[in-house]
């Protein structure tokens, strides 16, 4: 099964952009994973799902500010233009065999 | 729009079983192109699968091998709900607890609620 690391936190300047990144373990880099957030006190909120070659699919009603992209392993998130309310905690997600496998979460601070 | 609504008991008692139950809304339980699933998150910490349901006429789970000796996932089609059964629990099983679609990913989400395991 796919293990997936992020770091525990994050923080940018309002205003500024921000990348989070999201690592797939050895034997799985290809994999899909999913983007999702979520806002203090919230549930979870699906973003976008990124494929290895970096293309991605956001969801209906995700501001433009949200872009995904791919290196190797890694998948990445950056949030352009940081507003309050990207204050929140960021999660990736992939599946296997009908396995659903979450990281640890980002917490993004906002300056 | 789709909506899912968890609902059930918010204090269970440890070594009993917490039974809950995930109501839809604009939308169908016995749809073949979505599983549904739960999960949950202790107070603090990340996001935890606890395993899913496919019911397009017949029932597939899938459960997180860690829970998988406790849990069972159940559908009924008459109310367009899903349930959640998870036996024996002790205090590390206090958390809100999620359902949501799943295509692929969770792309859809119930607001949560919070059981609490005491005595």
């Amino acid at each position: 099964q796919p293990v997936l690391t992020q770091s525990s936190s994050a923080s940018a300047s309002l205003g500024s952009s921000v990348k989070l990144t999201c690592t797939l373990s050895s034997g799985h880099t290809t994999y899909i994973i999913a983007w999702h957030q979520q806002q203090p006190g919230k549930a979870p909120r699906y973003l976008m799902k990124l494929g290895s070659s970096g293309s991605y699919n956001k969801e209906s009603g995700v501001p433009d500010r949200f872009s995904g992209s791919s290196s190797g392993a890694d998948r990445y998130l950056t949030i352009s233009n940081l507003q309050s309310e990207d204050e929140a905690d960021y999660y990736c997600e992939t599946w296997d065999s009908n396995t659903q496998i979450f990281g640890g979460g980002t917490k993004l601070t906002v300056l | 729009q789709l909506q899912l609504q968890e609902s059930g008991p918010g204090l269970v008692k440890p070594s009993e079983t917490l039974s809950l139950t995930c109501t839809l809304s604009g939308g169908s339980i016995r749809s073949s192109l979505y599983y549904w699933g739960w999960i949950r998150q202790p107070p603090g910490k990340g996001l935890e699968w606890i395993g899913s349901i496919h019911y397009p006429g017949s029932t597939y789970t899938y459960y997180n091998p860690s829970l998988k000796s406790r849990v069972t996932i159940s559908v009924d089609t008459s109310k367009n709900l899903f349930s959640l059964k998870l036996s024996s629990v002790t205090a590390a099983d206090t958390a809100v607890y999620y359902c949501a679609r799943v295509d692929e990913t969770f792309d859809w989400w119930g607001q949560g609620t919070l059981v609490t395991v005491s005595s």
